[in-house]
């Protein structure tokens, strides 16, 4: 089956600075990728996914990119701020799996005023 | 504002009582999820559903956890009887196009 593998499993950044969380997956076949992020207290939250078929992804400051060969994936936060601190997940699956979402450990992002 | 909700959000029980968790996916939503959330195993897909029908429940402990849709707007999950190892916090996911899935804010339970 799928395994993610998600690295850092903590983050500590300077308000304005840039985050960048890394995951690698091992099934060739998998071509959906979704980011969460989690508040304490909270549900999931998609913030960003990206398919197979593109290599990068933006939306305002967050922005994921995609190298099918290697097998990777990352989550790029620009200009952080305070609200960004939470736990960011990523995942992976196939569409012709039935939506079964493979996550990674996660990442604790604190965001230092 | 559609979103998934889940019932209770917290639920303190004793060992060997029956717990029900119940989840309300978003209205035409046809796929629902359940998942457990640990700090030793982070996010574990339980079971999930289809048009109501289970696809997988692979990652269920069947001698005690059952999970039901018995219409399109209820999902339950159930642990009957409840073990400390059971405490976690249960979330509760749903999708239409199948990839894309949006979580309830979950049922945290204690099992003591």
């Amino acid at each position: 089956g799928e395994n993610v593998e998600q690295h850092p499993s903590t983050l500590s950044v300077q308000e304005g600075d840039s985050a960048v969380i890394k995951c690698t997956y091992s099934d060739s076949a998998s071509n959906y990728f979704p980011w969460y992020k989690q508040e304490l207290g909270k549900g999931p939250q998609l913030i960003i996914d990206i398919r197979s078929n593109v290599g990068e992804k933006k939306d305002q400051r967050i922005a994921v990119t995609l190298n099918k060969t290697a097998k990777h994936f990352s989550l790029h936060i620009t200009e952080t701020q305070p609200e960004d601190s939470a736990v960011y997940f990523c995942a992976a699956s196939r569409e012709t799996s039935g939506s079964r979402l493979t996550f990674g450990e996660g990442t604790q992002l604190t965001v230092n005023p | 504002d559609a979103r998934v909700t889940q019932t209770p959000r917290h639920k303190v029980t004793e060992m060997g009582q029956e717990v029900t968790m119940r989840c309300q996916p978003i209205l035409g939503h046809n796929t629902v999820f359940w998942y457990r959330q640990t700090m030793m195993q982070g996010l574990e897909l339980l079971a999930y559903f289809r048009n109501r029908a289970p696809l997988d429940d692979s990652g269920m402990p069947k001698d005690r956890f059952s999970a039901e849709m018995p219409d399109a707007t209820l999902a339950t999950l159930k642990i009957q009887p409840s073990e400390p190892r059971d405490s976690a916090v249960y979330f509760c996911a749903s999708g239409l196009r199948g990839d894309t899935q949006y979580f309830g804010p979950g049922t945290r339970l204690t099992v003591l």
